[in-house]
C-alpha cells in the first residue's frame, strides 16, 4: 500500500491567497484526520471524519478554514483567505476500523509545509 | 480535557546506553496509547501501540509499558544508535476529538 498521499509537500503563499491542501488515505480506512503540527503548540486534531461524514470540526480555528471530504479516497483543507499565521505543517492521518470498531490507530502523510508571506 | 505531557523535552546520550522516555495523561480513561517517531521534515511513523487492557508492547529493542492507573506510559530504548535520532510523540486516544498528542521528546545519539 503506498500509504496516506499528501500534495503539496510544500506551498508557499501570499497572505490573502486560497490554499488547497490534499489528501488520499489508505484504502480501506474509514477515518480520515487533519492535523496541524507548530513548534509552539505542537500537533492539535482540526478536523475528523467517519466514512465521509464530519463528525467534530471543533478544532478548526476560524470559519477560514473548510474541508470536505467528497468520497472515500480523497478530502481537502481549504484556507481561504490564508494569513502568515497559518503558516504551519498539515498532516493527513487515516485510521482503520474493524469489527465496526475504531482501532485509534493512526497512519500518517508526509504533511504540508504551508508558508504564507 | 485529555492532556498529554512528554518528559524530557530533549534528550542527549551517547551510543549505546539504554534509555527512558516519558509519557504522563490527565484522563486514565483511555482506548489506547500509541508512539510515533517523527524525523525532521516527515510525517509520524506509529511504532508502538498499546491497547488499553495491555501493559506494554515491544518491538526489536524498543519497549513500551502503560499504567492506566498512573496515567503513565514509558517508552524504553536498549543499545542506542544514532539511527534512534529523532522526535519522539506520545498519543493517547480515542476520545471525542481523537488522539491527543504531547509534545514529543527531541533524542539525539550521540555517535
Amino acid at each position: 500500500d503506498a500509504g496516506v498521499i499528501q500534495s503539496p509537500r510544500h506551498e508557499v503563499t501570499e497572505m490573502g491567497q486560497e490554499v488547497t491542501l490534499r489528501c488520499k488515505p489508505i484504502s480501506g480506512h474509514n477515518s480520515l484526520f487533519w492535523y496541524r503540527q507548530t513548534m509552539m503548540r505542537g500537533l492539535e486534531l482540526l478536523i475528523y471524519f467517519n466514512n465521509n461524514v464530519p463528525i467534530d470540526d471543533s478544532g478548526m480555528p476560524e470559519d477560514r478554514f473548510s474541508a470536505k471530504m467528497p468520497n472515500a479516497s480523497f478530502s481537502t483543507l481549504k484556507i481561504q483567505p490564508s494569513e502568515p499565521r497559518d503558516s504551519a505543517v498539515y498532516f493527513c492521518a487515516s485510521s482503520p476500523r474493524e469489527a465496526g470498531v475504531w482501532t485509534g490507530e493512526l497512519f500518517f502523510g508526509e504533511g504540508s509545509r504551508l508558508t504564507v508571506l | 480535557k485529555q492532556e498529554v505531557t512528554q518528559i524530557p523535552a530533549a534528550l542527549s546520550v551517547p551510543e549505546g546506553e539504554n534509555l527512558v522516555l516519558n509519557c504522563s495523561f490527565t484522563d486514565s480513561a483511555i482506548y489506547n496509547l500509541q508512539w510515533f517517531r517523527q524525523d525532521p521534515g516527515k510525517g509520524l511513523t506509529s511504532l508502538l501501540l498499546i491497547q488499553s487492557s495491555q501493559r506494554e508492547q515491544t518491538s526489536g529493542r524498543l519497549n513500551a509499558s502503560l499504567d492506566k492507573s498512573s496515567g503513565r506510559s514509558t517508552l524504553y530504548i536498549a543499545a542506542s544508535q544514532p539511527g534512534d535520532s529523532a522526535t519522539y510523540l506520545c498519543a493517547v486516544g480515542p476520545g471525542a476529538d481523537g488522539l491527543t498528542f504531547g509534545k514529543g521528546t527531541h533524542l539525539i545519539i550521540q555517535p
